[in-house]
């Protein structure tokens, strides 16, 4: 069975500053990984993905994840936070087996309250 | 706008009622996706559909019944309501193969509330 964790409810970020989400996964054989945001009374909005390729993957708005194997990780990062960067953000995997369909498994999710 | 419209937005209804809601998937694409969100379970994989033909099933009640149209539109019926399937019900879609066939595209959800 595969899984997601995003160890942190909030994170609190002062404007300018660099921002960092993280989550880790457990899947069998290798993944897809995603992130997605959600804003206030809105749906799930697609960030970025991995698939293969290089171990960083740029996205939307400005965001970047970096897919490390040996630590099952995929933190979503921003090198300047904006106060519109405030929302609740998703990670999640899919597993490559399509004998697993191609349903997503997220994680808690992670609010982010970026400061002015 | 992810181009997956979802209606009603906000449903208010009865516990012991049924509901149905409604999903019309991006334009090509032919799986369609159900999530359940709230508080306590977070989001949830309910089930998919592709091509018109069950394909996955993740946390879904027997009370709960999905289906996906020649047209490619999917409704979820949901039944004999209880105030815990109080929550926002997501409906997504994805196209097969490709460089995007891996993204699934969330709708905006439909808000149900039971009391």
């Amino acid at each position: 069975a595969q899984s997601v964790a995003q160890p942190e409810d909030q994170v609190n970020v002062a404007e300018g500053n660099p921002l960092t989400v993280k989550c880790t996964y457990s899947v069998s054989g290798n993944p897809y990984l995603f992130w997605y945001v959600q804003y206030p009374n809105r749906g799930l909005q697609f960030l970025l993905k991995y698939i293969t390729g290089d171990n960083l993957v740029k996205g939307s708005y400005g965001f970047e994840a970096e897919f490390n194997k040996s630590q099952t990780s995929f933190h979503l990062k921003k090198p300047s936070a904006l106060v519109s960067d405030s929302a609740l953000y998703f990670c999640a995997v899919r597993d490559r087996d399509k004998a697993a369909g191609n349903k997503l498994t997220f994680g808690g999710g992670t609010r982010v309250l970026v400061k002015p | 706008d992810s181009g997956v419209t979802q209606t009603p937005k906000h449903l208010i209804t009865a516990t012991g009622q049924r509901v149905t809601l409604r999903c019309s998937p991006r334009s090509g694409d032919l799986s369609v996706y159900w999530y359940q969100q709230s508080l306590d379970q977070g989001l949830q994989f309910l089930i998919q559909y592709y091509n018109g033909e069950e394909r996955a099933k993740g946390n879904i009640l027997e009370r709960f019944s999905a289906q996906q149209f020649p047209d490619l539109h999917s409704e979820l019926n949901l039944s004999s309501l209880e105030l815990g399937d109080s929550a926002l019900y997501f409906c997504a879609s994805s196209v097969e193969g490709g460089a995007d066939g891996n993204t699934i595209y969330f709708g905006e959800g439909s808000w149900l509330t039971v009391v």
